[in-house]
């Protein structure tokens, strides 16, 4: 199966932008997702980016992908304590989902 | 559109007890799946389901059955509860092709004693 991969933690203080980042192995991804988890809570679909896609916006989030690194990036501008979460990386192809280990965003006030 | 609904969302087993994680969809999607979610391991798929009466095994199926006989639900079953199969589990489905992700449903933490 593919192997997608986060780094597990990051912390940045209130109003900077937050950057999390996402590599994968397989090249025939058709779509790349972000996930939030809030504690104790399920996952929320944050966005998605088509593999045909080189970048997505939507408000504070942009979704950046670089299909011949195999690399997705999210940022998250203005960051705000409620912004503290995991967040999933998440490869589709066909029927298959691989899921990323998870950041998690610590945000300092 | 009340979306993914799991049932219970707390559960305390004894070793050896059985119990049937439920999971119902509403949105007609033909993908389901069932994860579990471990400190510092996130999601890893259990079983998973492409339509009904069609199921497959994921990555950490042992111990656990599923069965698709119709389109909305996906019970999860654990034949005896052992203490590694405390987790917290969460249901998921997608409409063809996966197009716009995942629907989760809100999880069910099961501890297992």
């Amino acid at each position: 199966g593919e192997d997608v991969e986060q780094s597990l933690f990051l912390s940045v203080r209130e109003g900077d932008s937050s950057v999390i980042n996402c590599t994968y192995t397989d090249s025939s991804s058709t779509y790349l997702y972000w996930y939030k988890q809030e504690p104790g809570a399920g996952l929320q679909l944050l966005t998605y980016i088509f593999s045909n896609m080189d970048m997505k916006q939507d408000q504070r989030l942009t979704v950046l992908l670089n299909k011949k690194d195999k690399h997705l990036s999210l940022r998250i501008a203005d960051t705000q304590t409620g912004d503290s979460a995991i967040y999933f990386c998440l490869s589709n192809t066909g029927n298959q989902f691989y899921f990323g280990t998870g950041t998690s965003l610590t945000v300092i006030p | 559109n009340a979306g993914v609904t799991q049932t219970p969302k707390f559960q305390v087993l004894k070793t050896g007890q059985s119990m049937t994680l439920q999971c119902a969809q509403d949105m007609n999607h033909e993908y389901m799946s069932w994860y579990r979610q471990d400190p510092g391991m996130g999601l890893r798929l259990i079983h998973y389901s492409v339509g009904a009466g069609i199921t497959d095994q994921g990555e950490v199926p042992n111990g656990y059955n599923v069965s698709r006989s119709t389109t909305e639900d996906f019970p999860l079953r654990l034949l005896s509860a052992a203490p590694s199969q405390t987790s917290v589990y969460f249901c998921a489905s997608t409409g063809t092709g996966g197009v716009y992700g995942y629907t989760f449903g809100s999880g069910t933490r099961l501890t297992v004693v």
